[in-house]
């Protein structure tokens, strides 16, 4: 069956970059998504990868995919207090009816 | 848009009471999803609805459930709540490339 794996905590200081990682198992997975949960509230997506792409940039934020390895990660650049949240990795197939397969999370915190 | 809203944002129940937890959105989407979210557990899928009138088994489904009667609506049920059942219950929709719009979430405390 489909998993997604994730470490559980980050820690890193502010101004210094993130890398959070995520290993996925199903090798027909179509997108990769990564989304971030603040306190309180519910999950919004952050950004996400085609699997026949290899990195994707937006702003601070680069994705990088390694198919072979079945690899995600995401890299936040200069992070700040406010990317203090939790990360989820999740997959989907070209089928739509499949639901998204979630990692647990990893919790972010960056230290002022 | 308002989205994706969840009623009620709190409850707390007696082990045994029934409640709904009624989810809602506004983008036309077809697939709509219930999710319970526990520390150390991630998200883990209850039940999903792939179109108005279907809806199919999660990873976790047992003592919920649901309807979707209509296509804005998606309805969480649980009949006899046991202590089990206290997390946070997040409701989503589905866009055509995947994405997924969560609600606010409600909070569930069965004593």
């Amino acid at each position: 069956g489909e998993d997604v794996e994730q470490s559980l905590f980050l820690s890193v200081r502010e101004g210094d970059s993130s890398v959070i990682n995520c290993t996925y198992t199903d090798s027909s997975s179509t997108y990769l998504y990564w989304y971030k949960q603040e306190p309180g509230a519910g999950l919004q997506l952050l950004t996400y990868i085609f699997s026949n792409m290899d990195m994707k940039q937006d702003q601070r934020l680069t994705v990088l995919l390694n198919k072979k390895d079945k690899h995600l990660s995401l890299r936040i650049a200069d992070t700040q207090t406010g990317d203090s949240a939790i990360y989820f990795c999740a997959e989907s197939y070209s089928s739509g009816n499949t639901p998204l397969v979630f990692g647990k999370g990893t919790r972010l915190s960056v230290i002022a | 848009n308002a989205g994706v809203t969840q009623t009620p944002k709190f409850r707390v129940l007696k082990t045994g009471q029934s409640m709904t937890l009624l989810c809602a959105q506004d983008m036309n989407h077809e697939y709509m999803y219930w999710y319970r979210q526990d520390p150390g557990m991630g998200l883990r899928l209850i039940h999903y609805s792939v179109g108005e009138g279907t809806t199919a088994k999660g990873e976790v489904p047992d003592g919920y459930n649901v309807s979707r009667l209509k296509k804005q609506n998606f309805l969480l049920g649980l009949e006899s709540a046991a202590p089990s059942q206290t997390s946070v219950y997040f409701c989503a929709s589905r866009s055509w490339i995947g994405e997924l719009f969560f609600g606010e979430g409600s909070r569930l405390t069965v004593l």
